[in-house]
């Protein structure tokens, strides 16, 4: 069984509509990570979760919403978006945020969004 | 700034070797690690270097040096299934991963 998944793995949305990524892992990990990959930029950490509550939001627009309702699952609503926050959104796991410098992540395989 | 560079794309021969290389500059030093991503797909782990030296793991192999901020990534015996991007990522003092952009790696026949 894949370690972590992630649900849709295609979205197209409209700028107006309401709609949420879902992220699962499998793996008994205490760190949830969601990322921004853009083509040929750096992957964009956007919220870190320790189990279940936030510890890391850098600078991300409200108009993403992460949601930890418990140490398995990781969501990210999205609500009028904007073309440029097209991308594929990565959701990652660890064993912990911090505490030793080996810090695997896990990745799933992403969602791609198109903002209409 | 944090910053991480390692070039955009690379093309090299199957069968051939090819040397990935990554430079950072961050605040604090936790280990970097190496990840393959093939297209559509999640980036997967390859190594990670804390030490300064060379780490091999079959037909890769990763060199760290701390005092220059330098990393690079060897891959022999190039297959064509080694085709992807290879992202180079820092742990800085927070243990949060600093990403670079990804080198995209053509293999050609």
């Amino acid at each position: 069984e894949t370690g972590v998944t992630q649900t849709p793995r295609h979205l197209v949305m409209g700028m107006t509509n309401k709609k949420s990524l879902k992220c699962e892992q499998h793996l008994g990990h205490n760190a949830m990570y969601w990322y921004k990959q853009s083509a040929k930029k750096p992957l964009e950490l956007m919220f870190v979760y320790s189990l279940e509550e936030r510890v890391e939001n850098n600078s991300v627009p409200s108009r993403f919403s992460p949601e930890c309702p418990n140490s398995s699952h990781l969501f990210l609503h999205l609500h009028t978006l904007q073309p440029e926050d097209s991308a594929l959104y990565l959701c990652a796991s660890s064993q912990d945020v911090s505490a030793e410098a080996y810090n695997e992540q896990f990745f799933g395989p992403g969602t791609r969004l198109t903002v209409l | 700034g944090q910053n991480i560079d390692q070039p955009t794309e690379m093309t090299a021969t199957e069968g051939a070797i090819v040397q990935i290389n990554c430079t950072y500059q961050t605040s604090g030093f936790n280990g970097l690690f190496w990840y393959q991503q093939h297209a559509g797909e999640a980036p997967t782990f390859l190594s990670y270097n804390v030490l300064d030296g060379l780490e091999e793991k079959g037909r890769f192999s990763s060199f760290l040096s701390r005092s220059k901020g330098y990393s690079y990534l060897l891959l022999k015996e190039l297959q064509m299934k080694d085709s992807a991007s290879y992202l180079c990522a820092v742990s800085d003092s927070n243990y949060q991963l600093i990403w670079g952009a990804g080198t995209k790696l053509i293999i050609k026949p």
